[in-house]
C-alpha cells in the first residue's frame, strides 16, 4: 500500500524557517517526480513545486520566489521542503504527493503568526 | 501558466440528481487533468485521472469527459457519501495548476 507520511508542521514565527519531511513507503520512491502542494485556510489548493528522480532538478511556482526549497534522500524515502522567510500567507496544510497527483499524504499543519 | 477556470463554485443537489462539475483550461492540455473529491478534515483524493479513467475503487457513479479544453466531471446519481468539496487539476505542464473548487451540498 502507498503511503506518504508528512511530519514537522508547526507554529513558525514571521521570518522564521521550517523544515518538512515526507516518508514514502509501499513504492520505489527513487523512480517517481514528486511534488509539494499546500491548501489554504480557504480552501484553495496551490502547487508548490516538483523535484525529479535523482533529485537533480527541481521547479516552483513563482509565487514561491526562491523562498522553498524541495529536496530528497533516496536511501531513506525521503521528501523534504524546506521553507524559509515564511509570511503569513505561508499558513495552510502541506501535501506532498506523487507527481500527477494520484497518491498523497495526509498533510501537515503549518502556521505562520507571530 | 495555465488557468483552470472551474464552476460553479458551490452547488446545491437533491439526493439522486445528476451533478455536473465543470473546469475550462486557458490552453489545450491534452487528456492532463484530474479530478479529486475532499471531504473535511481529509487530503483530496483522486477520482478521475487522464480526464476519464475512473481510479480504481471509486464508485461508478462518477465519470469524466473533456473536449478540448473543456472538462466536465458528473456524478449520475448524487448519493449522501458525495457531499464533499472537488478540485481539478491540470499536470500537462509545470506549474501546475488547480480549479478553485466546487462544494457540493444538499439541496
Amino acid at each position: 500500500e502507498v503511503q506518504l507520511v508528512e511530519s514537522g508542521g508547526s507554529l513558525v514565527q514571521p521570518g522564521g524557517s521550517l523544515k518538512l519531511s515526507c516518508v514514502a513507503s509501499g513504492f520505489t520512491f527513487s523512480n517517481y517526480w514528486m511534488d509539494w502542494v499546500r491548501q489554504t485556510p480557504g480552501k484553495s489548493l496551490e502547487w508548490i513545486g516538483e523535484i525529479n528522480t535523482d533529485g537533480s532538478k527541481t521547479n516552483y511556482a513563482p509565487s514561491i520566489k526562491d523562498r522553498f526549497t524541495i529536496s530528497r534522500d533516496n536511501a531513506k524515502s525521503t521528501l523534504y521542503l524546506q521553507m524559509s522567510n515564511v509570511k503569513s500567507d505561508d499558513t495552510a496544510i502541506y501535501y506532498c504527493t506523487r507527481t500527477g497527483g494520484d497518491y498523497w499524504g495526509q498533510g501537515v499543519m503549518v502556521t505562520v503568526s507571530s | 501558466d495555465i488557468q483552470v477556470t472551474q464552476s460553479p463554485s458551490s452547488l446545491l443537489a437533491s439526493l439522486g440528481e445528476r451533478v455536473t462539475i465543470t473546469c475550462q483550461t486557458s490552453q489545450s492540455i491534452s487528456n492532463n487533468l484530474n479530478w479529486y473529491q475532499q471531504k473535511p478534515g481529509q487530503a483530496p483524493m483522486l477520482l478521475i485521472y487522464y480526464a476519464t479513467s475512473l481510479q480504481t475503487g471509486m464508485p461508478s457513479r462518477f465519470s469524466g469527459q473533456y473536449s478540448g479544453r473543456s472538462f466536465t466531471l458528473t456524478i449520475t446519481s448524487l448519493e449522501p457519501e458525495d457531499i464533499a468539496n472537488y478540485f481539478c487539476l491540470q499536470h500537462y505542464s509545470a506549474p501546475r495548476t488547480f480549479g478553485g473548487g466546487t462544494k457540493l451540498e444538499l439541496k
